[in-house]
């Protein structure tokens, strides 16, 4: 168990709807990060939060948004969804705002089919 | 920008057998590395992570991974597979901007026969 919580595990939509995908870090950790894993496109960062305050964006379209709240926990929107949004989302966090110095923990996904 | 390659998508092995799972990284400047595996239906988890100092780098399970700079190289050992082994497994790269994040590779799906 990696500490980290992501909800819901699974989520069924159909296009055009708007979602929310939430993640609690674990106990202590500042950074909060959000991967998306397609078959086509493999693991792809979307955004860093660190203590509330963005820190990076990685490859995040503009109907995908973020934020981390100050208890920490962040969530994930994903608005107008299409089709080939349909992947597993994965939250991961890290003590610090660096990652190669703070490994990154995965929580378990959540999985996002858009029908 | 860094980049990892991981070459071959699916690697089948014999249980007991050597484990070897190739991973090449594009970096300008010193890259750190890591390999990370999924169990189905999980998250990542970390195996082991090269930043700095010895090349050789031991990590859990039984795996290890070496750097080696002339061939842009990192790639993932065990000496002897287990089928608590079979999984997929990640090479990534940290870029080194003040915003830290992992660029992964494309992952190797590890099959153990019996």
């Amino acid at each position: 168990d990696s500490g980290v919580t992501q909800t819901p595990k699974h989520l069924i939509t159909a296009t055009g709807q708007r979602v929310t995908l939430r993640c609690s870090p674990r106990s202590g950790d500042l950074s909060v990060y959000w991967y998306q894993q397609s078959l086509d496109q493999g693991l792809q960062f979307l955004i860093q939060y660190y203590n509330g305050e963005e820190r990076a964006k990685g490859n995040i379209l503009e109907r995908f948004s973020a934020q981390q709240f100050p208890d920490l926990h962040s969530e994930l929107n994903l608005s107008s969804l299409e089709l080939g949004d349909s992947a597993l989302y994965f939250c991961a966090s890290s003590e610090r705002g660096s990652s190669y110095n703070s490994p990154l923990h995965f929580g378990n996904g959540t999985r996002l089919t858009v029908t | 920008a860094q980049s990892v390659t991981q070459l071959g998508s699916h690697v089948s092995v014999s249980e007991g057998a050597l484990v070897l799972l190739r991973c090449n990284y594009s970096s300008s400047v010193p890259p750190y590395l890591f390999w990370y595996v999924q169990y189905p239906n999980q998250g990542l988890q970390l195996l082991l992570k090269y930043t700095t100092g010895a090349t050789l780098v031991k990590g859990i399970n039984g795996f290890e991974a070496e750097f080696k700079k002339s061939e842009t190289s990192f790639h993932l050992t065990k000496p002897s597979a287990h089928m608590s082994d079979a999984a997929e497994y990640f090479c990534a790269v940290s870029d080194t901007g003040s915003a830290r994040q992992l660029t992964f590779g494309s992952g190797t799906q590890l099959t153990v026969l019996p």
